[in-house]
């Protein structure tokens, strides 16, 4: 079955970087567009980026747009996000999940994955 | 403050039936399928809906979903002492060009 493995996340001090990966299995990862979703602690879910297939296309929300990258190695079946000038509004544990189709925009993700916690903090 | 709007909490007995709102707009549940989610205590969302009213394999046909203009509804029938947990109806928004999430709703059993 899909499985989705996110790893990467920590403790980072406010303007900071991090890098988080997402290692897909049991699915053709080249076939699908891949999104990151956060839920800071105690609040609701909070859609992050999404890329297509091919990495062509890339959404951002506006939350993020300008700091974080999202990107994807079909060779490695790996989704990352580079996370840049991070905020303490930035805290939050991040999932990995799978669209619909090809395209970055979906209108359901499913699986999903556990979850890396990223916290930000001085 | 969320793009798709739902009730913060409800709550039922054992064995009853209840319902879900979620209301958008015209740019995100009015022109595109909704789906919803279940997220039971510490653990990660779990689709539970997609397409307004289809379920993946797996899912109990006690969970049902509908959509009408630009509001939809999950239902759940026959509920179960496990099925306390939150639940977030989602989209994509073709103004806004990003997916889209409802502030979620706590469903008690009580």
């Amino acid at each position: 079955q899909v499985q989705l493995v996110e790893s990467g996340g920590g403790v980072v001090q406010p303007g900071r970087s991090l890098r988080l990966s997402c290692a897909a299995s049991g699915l053709t990862f080249s076939d699908y567009g891949m999104h990151w979703v956060r839920q800071a602690p105690g609040k609701g879910l909070e859609w992050v980026a999404a890329i297509s297939n091919g990495g062509s296309d890339k959404y951002y929300a506006d939350s993020v747009k300008g700091r974080f990258t999202i990107s994807r190695d079909n060779s490695k079946n790996t989704l990352y996000v580079e996370m840049n000038s991070l905020r303490t509004e930035d805290t939050a544990m991040y999932y990995c999940t799978k669209g619909w189709g090809v395209g970055a925009t979906t209108t359901w993700f499913g699986p999903w994955g556990q979850g890396t916690l990223v916290t930000v903090s001085s | 403050q969320s793009v798709l709007t739902q009730p913060p909490s409800v709550s039922a007995a054992p064995g009853q039936k209840v319902t879900i709102s979620c209301s958008g707009s015209s740019s995100n549940i009015g022109n595109n399928y909704v789906s919803w989610y279940q997220q039971l205590p510490g653990t990660a969302p779990k689709l539970l809906i997609y397409d307004n009213n289809k379920r993946p394999s797996g899912i109990p046909d006690r969970f049902s979903g509908s959509k009408s203009g630009t509001s939809a509804t999950l239902g759940i029938t026959g509920l179960q002492t496990g099925d306390e947990a939150d639940y977030y109806c989602g989209t994509w928004d073709r103004s806004l060009s990003v997916a889209v999430f409802g502030g979620g709703t706590q469903l008690t059993v009580l």
